[in-house]
């Protein structure tokens, strides 16, 4: 398996623009989550799916976020508008069971918002 | 509110040194706890997963602890090389369906 794929890999936009991050997870994985990792705060999770259904999005910072996950083997992190303090590195993660299973994750894509 | 903390924030070591990294959590109730490798500008690695029933978990040169009753976890490496120098990040569950709270993580850099 290619592992969990995330699209772009850098992602450079300007204020006010609408950026849309994409993940693949792991082939028979049911669980996929969004994470943020910047300096600050370190890694913070945003929303996690199950069976392609959103369980947790108490993460997501503002209205400004949402995701979603049409099928089994993709999902969208989206942020419209962009502001400069949504610059972090933004992972995907995928596991077959959440509570016993470890997380998978993807290279991360790193979003400068200017 | 759970919260993990990893001091110090960065270790540097030479080569063949046998190290401890340490990990605290401050609410003892805990599903299971794991120990994550990310080197830069890539993902991140489960390395260990220690279930709360376990005292410790071992893979290779490497051996986590757990103390729950303490809320601390530590990573031994044994033998250090310079392909083990990443940040190491654990992160506690505090039941099936939580999600992972993290520490900041400690740099390590091994010396040859």
């Amino acid at each position: 398996d290619a592992g969990v794929i995330q699209s772009p890999r850098h992602e450079v936009t300007e204020m006010g623009q609408e950026v849309t991050l994409r993940c693949k997870p792991i082939s028979g994985h049911d669980y996929l989550f969004w994470y943020r990792q910047t300096m600050m705060r370190g890694l913070e999770l945003l929303i996690y799916f199950n069976n392609n259904v959103p369980i947790d999005d108490s993460g997501m910072p503002e209205d400004r976020f949402s995701a979603k996950m049409p099928n089994a083997s993709f999902s969208t992190l989206k942020i419209q508008p962009s502001e400069p303090r949504d610059s972090a590195v933004y992972f995907c993660a995928s596991s077959h069971r959440q509570g016993s299973d470890t997380q998978y994750f993807g290279p991360g894509t790193r979003l400068t918002v200017l | 509110k759970q919260e993990v903390t990893q001091i110090p924030a960065a270790l540097s070591v030479p080569e063949g040194e046998n190290l401890v990294l340490n990990c605290s959590f401050t609410d003892s109730a805990i599903y299971n706890l794991q120990w994550f490798r990310q080197d830069p500008g890539k993902g991140l690695t489960s390395l260990l997963l220690i279930q709360s029933s376990q005292r410790e978990q071992t893979s290779g040169r490497l051996n986590a602890s757990l103390d729950k009753s303490s809320g601390r976890s530590t990573l031994y490496i044994a033998a250090s090389q310079p392909g083990d120098s990443a940040t190491y990040l654990c992160a506690v569950q505090a039941g099936a369906n939580s999600k992972l709270t993290f520490g900041k993580g400690i740099t390590l850099s091994v010396r040859p």
